[in-house]
């Protein structure tokens, strides 16, 4: 079946650092990809998405490419802010999106 | 753009008791919402598929009769948790389909923390 896998956390960094928080996919046929963010004591919302293969989601400073190569969707993000500070999921979606399956999740500490 | 509204955003109960969480699409219409349960530091496990007129869709594992769902109109889910107990304690989030042909995206509702005591 279908499954994300995405690095554990949490992640540490200081403000300005790059972010990159690796996301790899099984899936059968061709997914969306889509990078969700939760912060605190919220639901989630999604951050960005692909829909296929070399597509480049973006959004609020952060990218992620959809790589079918390599089966992965990495988060990237040039300067990271203590706003960012939040847990980040990657997520894939097959069957006209009716079926969405999350990776764990990682949290995001930005510190000062 | 597309929200979704979940309430009540916090519930505390005793436990045996029954609890109703209600997930509304605003200014759109939701045919199918899905519900969520989201453990501490785990990720969101699906548990039912919410289809506007008829019966929801229960993902493996998860008790029907424990988890209520009833999606009466296109605007309007409800879960309903029966002789919760403290085990039951989690996160819960609904979402809703939302954008055209071949851009459908989940919008997710902001969540409802239930604490059976």
């Amino acid at each position: 079946g279908d499954s994300v896998t995405q690095m554990e956390g949490p992640v540490t960094l200081s403000e300005e650092a790059f972010l990159t928080i690796n996301c790899t996919y099984t899936a059968t046929g061709y997914p969306s990809l889509f990078w969700y963010v939760q912060y605190p004591g919220e639901g989630l919302q999604l951050l960005l998405k692909a829909t296929k293969a070399d597509d480049k989601g973006s959004n609020k400073g952060f990218e992620a490419t959809y790589r079918k190569e390599t089966t992965s969707f990495h988060l990237e993000k040039g300067s990271v802010q203590v706003s960012d500070s939040a847990v980040y999921f990657c997520a894939l979606g097959s069957g006209g999106y009716q079926k969405v399956t999350f990776g764990t999740g990682t949290k995001l500490q930005v510190i000062p | 753009g597309a929200v979704v509204s979940q309430h009540p955003s916090r519930v505390i109960c005793k436990s045996g008791t029954s609890v109703k969480i209600e997930c509304r699409s605003l200014d759109f219409q939701a045919t199918t919402m899905f519900w969520y349960r989201q453990f501490p530091k785990q990720s969101l496990m699906l548990m039912a598929t919410s289809n506007e007129g008829s019966k929801a869709t229960y993902e493996q594992g998860v008790e029907k009769d424990k988890f209520l769902i009833n999606h009466a109109s296109l605007t309007l889910s409800t879960l309903t948790v029966t002789s919760a107990h403290p085990e039951d304690s989690s996160f819960y989030i609904c979402s809703a389909l939302t954008g055209g042909a071949g851009a459908n995206v989940l919008t997710f509702g902001a969540g409802s923390r239930l604490t059976v005591l």
